[in-house]
């Protein structure tokens, strides 16, 4: 079974300081790792995935995450935070083979940005 | 290209009744998956549809089920509404549905059970 643990439900960064979302998973086999951020009233859009490759992977509107085999983590960064960054992020997991397509989502960060 | 798109964005039942909700995925996505947000439970993985078959199941009662059409559009329904079936149901799309694909979500329907 797979699962995903997200550290921290709420995080409160000033406009311009460095965000930092954790995400740390459990697969008995090397996972697909997924953010995803979900602005209210909305459906999710992928930020940014891991499937195989370069480790350090870069997703949209400037985010990027890091995957850590040995950490089991997949943390989500981004250098400069904006105030249209405030949402909700979910971290996710799916197994790496053939039609696994079924995401395993944490319960969520909700991110705060402040002036 | 469209996005995806869930009609109703909003309904209203009572305990007993069922609902029916729709899902149109973008336009040549095969696989259409349903999730399921709740603020106690989170994001829940209901079923997934590829070529008109129920491909891939969560762990949900069986008053819950789908349907896929010829087309790809899909449905959800649920019957014998409870108090907790009240949330956010999101469908998802994607090109054949495989590992590691991108999914593209619709903005959801808010189901609230009185």
């Amino acid at each position: 079974a797979q699962s995903v643990t997200q550290l921290g439900s709420h995080v409160s960064v000033s406009e311009g300081a460095l965000v930092l979302l954790r995400c740390n998973y459990s697969s008995s086999v090397p996972p697909y790792l997924f953010w995803y951020v979900q602005y209210p009233n909305q459906g999710l859009q992928l930020l940014l995935k891991y499937t195989t490759g370069a480790t350090l992977v870069k997703g949209i509107n400037g985010f990027e995450a890091e995957f850590k085999k040995s950490e089991t983590s997949f943390h989500l960064t981004k250098p400069s935070a904006h105030m249209s960054d405030a949402a909700e992020y979910f971290c996710a997991v799916s197994r790496n083979t053939g039609t696994a397509s079924k995401l395993t989502f944490g319960t969520g960060t909700r991110l705060q940005v402040t002036l | 290209k469209a996005g995806v798109t869930q009609t109703p964005r909003y309904l209203i039942k009572t305990r007993g009744q069922q609902v029916t909700l729709s899902c149109s995925p973008i336009s040549g996505h095969r696989s259409v998956s349903w999730y399921q947000q709740t603020p106690g439970q989170g994001l829940q993985f209901l079923f997934e549809y590829f070529s008109e078959t129920q491909r891939n199941k969560g762990n949900f009662p069986g008053r819950f089920s789908g349907r896929q059409f010829s087309n790809s559009r899909s449905e959800m329904n649920v019957s014998t509404l409870e108090l907790g079936d009240s949330a956010l149901y999101l469908c998802a799309s994607s090109l054949e549905g495989l590992a590691g694909a991108e999914q593209f979500f619709g903005p959801g329907t808010r189901l609230t059970v009185l």
